[in-house]
């Protein structure tokens, strides 16, 4: 168990739809990013938060949407859902001191638009 | 953003032998370069990393190499086991922002 905690662990909805996904760093953590993994692909950067601001965005579409609230939970929207938006959708989360540290991965969540 | 190009996508490897995994990465300001293993069905796992002030490291079977100059580093498994099967990802990122990930290897291992 890494310490990071993402619900739901899986969702199916339709085309057109809204969903959020939700994760819960490890305690003591203030970056949270989030990634988006297709089918056999590799990790997609969508965009990181750090201590409720947002640190830095990657290739992440204008439907979707994140935020950090003050007890740093992550949420992610995803809106007006496709087909090729089904996914898995992991969240990270590191203590983000300068120089790095390692980003621990929460189990994903299994996104299926139908 | 940062660019991270990782090769080969697919490596096959005996029982035994080493694997060698290579990446580039376009920033220079990056300085953090971690790698992860992610086995079928599960989430990514850290199994080494490296800083720009370090041009090697080891953990047992598993060495990271770093090459500032040429923006490159690398990831050397000897020995290797049918339990390291698996695909791995290499990742560079600024103080631990901005992480990006390059496409990943599918390591396979055969007894």
């Amino acid at each position: 168990d890494s310490g990071v905690t993402q619900t739901p662990k899986h969702l199916i909805t339709a085309t057109g739809q809204r969903v959020t996904l939700r994760c819960s760093p490890r305690s003591g953590d203030l970056s949270v990013y989030w990634y988006q993994q297709s089918l056999d692909q590799g990790l997609q950067f969508l965009i990181q938060y750090y201590n409720g601001e947002e640190r830095a965005k990657g290739n992440i579409l204008e439907r979707f949407s994140a935020q950090q609230f003050p007890d740093l939970h992550s949420e992610l929207n995803l809106s007006s859902l496709e087909l090729g938006d089904s996914a898995l959708y992991f969240c990270a989360s590191s203590v983000a001191w300068q120089g790095g540290t390692e980003a621990f991965f929460g189990q994903g969540t299994r996104l299926t638009v139908v | 953003g940062e660019n991270v190009e990782q090769h080969p996508s697919t490596l096959s490897v005996q029982e035994g032998d080493s694997a060698v995994i290579k990446c580039t990465y376009s920033d220079s300001a990056s300085n953090y370069f971690p790698w992860y293993k992610q086995e079928l069905g599960k989430r990514p796992q850290l199994i080494i990393d490296i800083r720009s002030n370090v041009g090697e490291k080891k953990d047992q079977r598993i060495a990271v190499t770093l090459n500032k100059t040429a923006k490159h580093f690398s990831l050397h498994i000897t020995e290797t086991q049918p339990e390291d099967s698996a695909v791995y990802f290499c990742a560079a990122s600024i103080g631990g922002d901005d992480m990006r990930f390059g496409a990943g290897t599918r390591l396979t291992v055969k007894p």
